[in-house]
């Protein structure tokens, strides 16, 4: 089985540019999280989604990141504009919602803002 | 609020010898999750074990051991006889709903041949 997939898997942007973050959960999944991990604060979940709605977005650092998932098998997360200090391991993971469940996570997204 | 603390950085033990990283966790709730995964040098995030708040029996999966000690608040995991391989950083982990789910720092093994 496919699991969590995630593109790019490398991203290399200037300050100012937009970026698109891509994930697409296991199959039957129906909760959808995404994490940032930098070295100064390790592994912060930013949002998840519950049946493709955005249940806490609290970790959500600032306007200029926003997350969307129109239908259950699609996500992203977007960084407009861009800024050096976003640079970081992004990664996406998914679980069944409810139970004992844990989260299965994606290879990441390693971005780098020049 | 709950808290995941992982007081040891770095580790770096020689093959074959044991290591025990520790978990200690902060939460108000009865109800929880605990969790560790395995970041190996490649980077990907691998589940290793889920424990809930109300089964403290400990775990055994072949070198991999799991002590579940409510009364200290600890989720401590040891390998046995370390092996090279066993190379990455370990996170503990504490989720309430199985959702929201608080990573630790993090521990950096280090496993010499």
């Amino acid at each position: 089985d496919a699991g969590v997939i995630q593109s790019p898997r490398h991203e290399v942007t200037e300050m100012g540019q937009e970026v698109t973050l891509r994930c697409k959960p296991i199959s039957g999944h129906n909760s959808l999280f995404w994490y940032r991990q930098t070295m100064m604060r390790g592994l912060e979940l930013l949002i998840y989604f519950n049946n493709n709605v955005p249940i806490d977005d609290s970790g959500m650092p600032e306007d200029r990141f926003s997350a969307k998932m129109p239908n259950a098998s699609f996500s992203t997360l977007k960084i407009q504009p861009s800024e050096p200090r976003d640079s970081a391991v992004y990664f996406c993971a998914s679980n069944l919602a409810g139970g004992d469940n844990e989260q299965f996570f994606g290879p990441g997204t390693r971005l780098t803002v020049l | 609020a709950q808290k995941v603390t992982q007081a040891q950085t770095e580790i770096s033990v020689v093959e074959k010898e044991d290591v025990t990283l520790d978990c200690v966790y902060e939460t108000r709730d009865t109800t929880y999750y605990l969790f560790w995964y395995k970041q190996p040098p490649s980077g990907e995030l691998v589940f290793l074990i889920r424990r809930n708040s109300f089964d403290e029996q400990n775990e055994i999966s072949g070198r991999y051991s799991w002590n579940f000690q409510k009364s200290t608040s600890s989720f401590n995991f040891t390998i046995t006889a370390s092996q090279v391989v066993d190379s990455a950083v370990y996170f503990c982990a504490l989720s309430l709903n199985n959702n929201d789910m608080r990573f630790g720092a993090g521990t950096r093994l280090t496993v010499k041949p």
